[in-house]
């Protein structure tokens, strides 16, 4: 069974750091390129970053590139968003998701680590 | 940037009937870059179609997809109690890699 825990959610003051963990576990890790989501309170998904399989290949959403960074750690089965400069907006669950094969779709999605940013 | 368009935004009825719920793109997209979710309150979504019309592991058949180009339907045949959720649609594409529509509430009527 697939699963995927986050970890490293809190509040933060604006402009402050926050790194979210997410640790995989039930399938290959490394055979699939992950993402991160998130959801603001009441609203809708939003996509936010992505990785593939070997971490060579990154993607980044226009309201979080330059601020935010994705990795991942393929020995311990464990992705991760480092997010800088952190923003009222940025307020969110953060999931983590796994892609299909050809991460057309993502099939398998964390509960989610919520991110608080506030003075 | 593809842009997802999802109608209408609630939709009210009741168990055992039939449920159709749009989801239009601003231009032309390929089928197999086009998902569907459901999210219930407080829990993550859940993937139901993937490659607009096929259904994924362990999801009911009551639940099908189906469209091409820019129009998409996803129809749920005989609402159970547990369908009442809400509804995303999902693009996939190089930049940004996943793009979601605003999503479509289904209520009990």
């Amino acid at each position: 069974e697939v699963q995927l825990l986050e970890s490293g959610g809190g509040l933060v003051q604006p402009g402050g750091s926050l790194r979210l963990s997410c640790a995989a576990s039930g399938f290959t890790f490394k055979n699939y390129a992950m993402s991160w989501v998130r959801q603001a309170p009441g609203k809708g998904l939003e996509w936010v970053s992505g990785i593939g399989g070997s971490g060579s290949v990154t993607y980044y959403a226009d309201s979080v590139k330059g601020r935010f960074t994705i990795s991942r750690d393929n020995s311990k089965n464990t992705l991760y968003l480092q997010m800088n400069s952190l923003r009222a907006e940025d307020r969110a669950i953060y999931h983590c998701a796994k892609g299909v094969a050809g991460a057309t779709s993502l099939d398998s999605w964390g509960q989610g680590a919520l991110v608080t940013v506030s003075s | 940037e593809v842009v997802l368009t999802q109608s209408p935004g609630t939709l009210s009825l009741s168990p055992g009937e039939r449920a159709t719920l749009s989801c239009r793109a601003s231009q032309s997209v390929s089928s197999s870059a086009l998902a569907w979710y459901q999210q219930k309150p407080g829990q993550a979504p859940r993937l139901l179609i993937y490659a607009a019309s096929s259904r994924a592991t362990g999801i009911p058949d009551r639940f099908s997809g189906s469209g091409s180009g820019t129009d998409f339907t996803l129809t749920i045949s005989r609402l159970e109690p547990e369908d009442f959720a809400v509804y995303y649609c999902q693009h996939f594409a190089n930049s940004p890699m996943y793009t979601f529509g605003q999503g479509t509430k289904l209520e009990i009527k």
